[in-house]
């Protein structure tokens, strides 16, 4: 599976939007972007997915761009409960769902 | 229970103890995957259960390590002769099917293992 690459650390304002980048320069044309999130003493929660197109669920939206080497996954309107660990994860389809190689994540701490 | 359930949640272990950590999965799921996640980094495969099949063990980080699931249902992660390096929260996840892309793992809060 590719690497990714994510900043260490972010803020954001609560009820504005936190766009958290990633970058996967060597993904391939079959790994699809996984995103998640961990909030202290949790274990990681999954958020959303995509391969090419952008996608958007009740949680987030991710935008993926067109030659796939980047993406960034927004939330809307961020609350104090968003603030966790977001990581960024590539994976193959062939690629056991449970089996995920995380990195360190962005911590992503929402301000009041 | 409606997730995955791991017990205990915080366990202590002298240096050079054997410990056993528990992970009840969501019931029907197939696949099973344990996880180390050191403090400040994310978590690291460890192991992978399809049923009660271990079909991949490439995480273990040495022959102290040991994991079963005797029934494709419960599983039980054993760490023999614990050392301080093996302090860390061990997380469990399940998933329903094996193999498939859009087949999310759910994931257990995890046990804090402190050796001392």
């Amino acid at each position: 599976d590719a690497k990714t690459t994510q900043p260490p650390s972010m803020d954001c304002a609560e009820g504005r939007a936190a766009n958290l980048p990633c970058n996967h320069s060597t993904i391939s044309g079959n790994e699809y972007v996984y995103w998640y999130r961990q909030i202290h003493s949790q274990g990681p929660q999954y958020i959303i997915h995509g391969l090419k197109n952008n996608e958007t669920n009740e949680m987030a939206s991710l935008i993926i761009t067109e030659d796939r080497k980047s993406s960034t996954l927004i939330l809307p309107h961020a609350t104090l409960r968003d603030t966790a660990v977001y990581y960024c994860i590539v994976r193959g389809s062939n690629t056991n769902a449970g089996k995920s190689t995380f990195g360190d994540g962005t911590t992503l701490t929402v301000k009041p | 229970g409606a997730g995955v359930s791991q017990s205990p949640r915080y366990k202590v272990a002298k240096r050079g103890q054997d410990v056993a950590l528990r992970c009840d999965p969501i019931s029907g799921h197939v696949s099973l995957f344990w996880y180390q996640q050191a403090l400040g980094q994310g978590p690291e495969f460890l192991t992978y259960f399809q049923n009660e099949a271990q079909l991949d063990k490439s995480g273990l980080p040495s022959d102290r390590f040991f994991a079963e699931r005797p029934e494709g249902s419960v599983s039980t992660l054993k760490i023999q002769r614990t050392q301080q390096e093996d302090s860390a929260v061990y997380l469990c996840a399940s998933s329903l099917l094996a193999g498939q892309k859009n087949t999310e793992a759910f994931f257990g809060q995890g046990t804090r293992l402190t050796v001392v």
